[in-house]
């Protein structure tokens, strides 16, 4: 099973600073990985995927890279909307899909 | 537009049953995968089950193998998540989750993408 660890745990920022999150897999993934953003009481939403493609909705300072083990999401500017919890997942390797244990933004 | 909607949760004794549905719409539903994620209180994701859009292939998470078992209904554009001998640690909110592309686009990405408002499952004595 492969193991997706993310960091940090909780990113403290303000609006209009830059957000850098990681996602470092156990074992090479390709580029088989996704982001979902999760706000409070509401189910995750696909952000990135395939490393570095963003869904449908998400606006431009959202932007992600990364292969094999190591994976970042990057938000160029906070907006207000953006703080969360962010999950990535893999699917190079299953069953089981697995997911990262999230990292949350949060308004500093 | 493409819904997804949970029902089924619950209270339930451990060692009980519970099976929850998720209604489909807006999408020719025969033609997705479809998984189970759940989320405990406070917890991050964890992928249960997953069916292939003919019902054909299944496949589970360890700590539900056994105990879960995963159907679809094409004709009712429906899946179903029963689960019997419930455990206090399978309490958490239960989501449904397609996958982004239909089965023959094999090249096209395959995430989870929309997901269901989710059904809170709940498993005390």
């Amino acid at each position: 099973e492969i193991v997706l660890t993310q960091s940090p745990a909780t990113l403290s920022l303000s609006p209009g600073e830059r957000a850098t999150l990681s996602c470092r897999a156990s074992q090479s993934v390709g580029s088989y990985l996704a982001w979902y953003q999760q706000k409070p009481g509401q189910a995750p939403r696909l952000l990135i995927y395939d490393a570095s493609n963003r869904a449908a909705g998400f606006p431009a300072r959202f932007s992600a890279s990364g292969s094999g083990t190591d994976f970042t999401l990057a938000i160029s500017s906070l907006e207000p909307e953006d703080f969360a919890v962010y999950y990535c997942q893999q699917r190079s390797n299953w069953p089981p899909y697995t997911f990262g244990q999230g990292t949350k933004l949060e308004i500093k | 537009e493409v819904q997804l909607v949970e029902s089924g949760g619950g209270l339930v004794q451990p060692g009980g049953s519970l099976r929850l549905s998720c209604a489909a719409s807006g999408f020719t539903f025969s033609s997705y995968e479809m998984n189970w994620v759940r989320q405990a209180p406070g917890k991050g994701l964890e992928w249960v089950s997953y069916i292939s859009n003919s019902g054909s292939t299944i496949y589970y998470a360890d700590s539900v193998k056994g105990r879960f078992t995963i159907s679809r209904d094409n004709a009712k554009n429906s899946l179903y998540l029963q689960m019997n001998s419930l455990r206090a640690e399978d309490t958490a909110v239960y989501y449904c989750a397609r996958v982004s592309n239909p089965y023959y686009d094999r090249r096209g990405p395959k995430w989870f993408d929309p997901w269901g408002q989710g059904t809170p499952v709940t498993v005390s004595s």
